[in-house]
């Protein structure tokens, strides 16, 4: 399987602060890597898909970059709804394998 | 607008089948070349992919639950289903069903539903 690990497990920020969260995989991944957000009694949201490309609707202060075993997700202007747990995915070969998740709250 | 609904038994007890369907709305299962996931949160715990289904038939499995997982497709019904036999309480999660489409691997959810398992 492809592990999957993100940095850091929490993030304390502000209301306008920029966020990265990097996530790492254990082998070659190429391209095939989407980051959600997920709120607590709520559905997973995708974010980013493909490591850069933002998914329908999603605001362009988020951004994704990486290829290859090493990505970020970038949150550029942090707004109140953004506090939440970020996850990355990798979809190059299956099993599909998630990171185990990145908290950001409020400092 | 498509959505994703789950639905099954809220409570399963140890070593029976837990049963989930995924009834999807506002397009047709079979209307493209989609993937349909199941994917499960214990609580307190990250995201566990469980496994998917194309419309084709062929289906994918997280290896630690290949032997006890299997998913369908119910195209007249528009839904897809996940069995889980032999639970136990770690098998305690929020389940969720996603669709996914060539590079975009699960765009749509459900808003997840929560299955314990207990005597």
């Amino acid at each position: 399987d492809i592990q999957m690990t993100q940095s850091p497990s929490t993030l304390s920020a502000s209301v306008g602060d920029r966020v990265t969260i990097t996530c790492r995989a254990s082998q070659n991944i190429n391209i095939w890597l989407a980051w959600y957000q997920h709120k607590p009694g709520k559905a997973p949201k995708l974010l980013i898909y493909k490591a850069s490309s933002l998914d329908y609707g999603v605001p362009s202060t988020f951004s994704g970059s990486g290829s290859g075993t090493e990505f970020t997700l970038t949150i550029n202007g942090l707004q109140p709804d953004d506090f939440a747990t970020y996850y990355c995915q990798q979809y190059n070969r299956y099993p599909w394998t998630f990171g185990q998740g990145t908290k950001v709250d409020i400092k | 607008q498509v959505q994703l609904q789950e639905s099954g038994p809220g409570l399963v007890r140890p070593s029976q089948t837990l049963s989930l369907t995924c009834t999807v709305s506002g397009d047709s299962i079979s209307s493209g070349d989609y993937c349909y996931n199941w994917i499960r949160q214990p609580p307190g715990k990250g995201l566990e992919w469980i496994g998917n289904i194309y419309d084709n038939g062929k289906t994918y499995y997280t290896p630690s639950l290949t032997s006890r997982a299997s998913i369908s497709l119910d195209a007249s019904n528009n839904q897809f289903s996940l069995r889980l036999n032999s639970v136990t309480a770690a098998d305690t999660a929020f389940y969720y069903c996603a669709r996914g489409l060539g590079t975009v691997p699960m765009d749509y959810w459900g808003q997840g539903i929560l299955v314990t398992v207990s005597p």
